[in-house]
């Protein structure tokens, strides 16, 4: 049991925009930033969104909000590459333990 | 452009102490702006957090592993580990290090390949 959740999956087409979430509650993601991780099949994770920043290389159809203890991560122009498995992070100060959310997978159709 | 590399057996026996170590070059594990940690991903399942450690040899580790976990770092090699005990085949994972974005350890920026570690007899 994830302290966060996801959506087992997702599915969109080529050009499409999806919006992955990663819920929380107040005292993780209502406090702290967010992290958002890609992986593809047998690879190593890799960081595409880190608060409200784009790490260098990532593409800027990637981005990130936060609502709440709700964060969102939205891919906008969907690519082929882009499926893969997707992981979100934050700090739980009452656990005092790095979350993670127990991973999405986006199928693009 | 930094770079994570970890090292260790591949195969363990049940009962004994896993040892890995993650390599960083390109930075330095001294740095006071990073939380190193340690994550690992079973077959076909999710990321786990495992634990980090801070320059100062701070650390932080997972509650639900806590009791076999130690973590440590060598600034003489540039380097930090992970030590976990009693594995059992529950523990086969990919090992991964990384590196936090900042002291905050809410997310990580970079990572290392991963090494997977079999608990076999």
């Amino acid at each position: 049991q994830s302290a966060l959740t996801q959506e087992a999956s997702v599915s969109g087409t080529v050009g499409q925009k999806v919006t992955l979430s990663c819920i929380g509650n107040s005292k993780n993601i209502g406090t702290y930033a967010v992290g958002w991780y890609q992986q593809t099949s047998h690879g190593a994770p890799k960081t595409v969104m880190f608060g409200d920043s784009l790490p260098s290389g990532i593409p800027d159809r990637f981005s990130g909000s936060k609502s709440g203890t709700t964060a969102s991560l939205t891919i906008s122009g969907l690519q082929p590459e882009d499926e893969a498995d997707y992981y979100c992070s934050t700090w739980d100060y009452s656990l005092s333990a790095m979350v993670l959310g127990g991973g999405t997978r986006l199928t693009v159709l | 452009q930094l770079q994570l590399q970890e090292s260790g057996p591949g195969l363990v026996k049940p009962s004994e102490t896993l040892s890995l170590t993650c390599t960083v070059s390109g930075g330095s594990v001294s740095s006071y702006r990073y939380y190193w940690g340690w994550v690992r991903q079973a077959p076909g399942k999710g990321l786990e957090w495992i634990g980090s450690i801070y320059a100062s040899g701070r650390t932080y580790y997972n509650p639900s592993l806590k009791s076999r976990v130690t973590i440590s770092v060598d600034a003489s090699k540039n380097q930090f580990s992970l030590k976990l005990s009693s594995m059992t085949a529950a523990d086969t994972a990919v090992y991964y290090c990384a590196r936090h974005t900042d002291t905050s350890m809410v997310h990580f920026d970079y990572w290392g390949q991963g090494t997977l570690v079999t608990v076999s007899s």
